[in-house]
């Protein structure tokens, strides 16, 4: 069974573009999360979609945003990009909305913005 | 904002010898205790969820603890070997907040 899948792997970008990054999940898994990974940091919680719903939301300003599809694959973008929006990105999925599910993460997606 | 805390940030042991460390956060309103392990160049991987105080849960030669009341976790490495080198990642509350880890580097 395919784990779950993040893309583009690298990105580069600069300030004030937008970006827009993506995600599937592993088959059955209708909950994907979001996290920002800063080097020296654990991961910051950006989101949580459950059933096409936000269900989470973490302390990130408005600039971005994300959605769930029907086939629960998810997007999540990025406005008006800073230098300090470089790090890498997660994606999640679980099966189920609940603390007690594990999290199964892809590997990422490494935003460098310039 | 939640704070979790990892203790210590980073490790080196020899081989074969044992090892454990500790995630700390806060006592109140607890959901859940989870553990990732995260080698470079992959993805982070579940180890154990917990949810009970007093939770006790083994994977080969890893194990983990809980204890609710204290606010606290730990994660025991038995007899290391070089693949147990990881970031090792605690995370709680249903928006699962990350410590930064403690990395550990088994050396031969």
């Amino acid at each position: 069974d395919a784990g779950v899948t993040q893309s583009p792997t690298h990105l580069i970008k600069t300030r004030g573009q937008q970006v827009t990054l993506r995600c599937s999940p592993i088959s059955g898994h209708k909950s994907v999360s979001w996290y920002q990974q800063v080097l020296g940091q654990g991961p910051q919680f950006i989101f949580q979609y459950y059933e096409k719903e936000e269900r989470g939301r973490g302390n990130f300003p408005d600039r971005f945003s994300a959605r769930q599809f029907p086939n629960y694959s998810s997007e999540l973008n990025v406005n008006a990009l800073l230098l300090g929006d470089s790090a890498l990105y997660l994606c999640a999925s679980s099966l189920a909305f609940a603390t007690n599910e594990k999290l199964f993460f892809g590997s990422g997606t490494q935003l460098s913005v310039l | 904002i939640l704070n979790v805390e990892q203790s210590p940030q980073s490790l080196h042991v020899q081989e074969g010898d044992s090892t454990n460390f500790t995630c700390s956060f806060p006592s109140s309103n607890f959901y859940a205790l989870h553990w990732y392990r995260w080698e470079t160049a992959k993805s982070p991987e579940a180890l154990f969820v917990m949810t009970l105080n007093g939770d006790e849960k083994k994977k080969g030669r890893i194990s983990a603890t809980l204890n609710t009341k204290e606010g606290y976790s730990y994660l025991y490495i038995k007899g290391s070997q070089p693949e147990d080198s990881a970031t090792y990642l605690c995370a709680y509350d249903y928006k699962l907040s990350f410590g930064a880890g403690t990395t550990v580097t088994v050396r031969a």
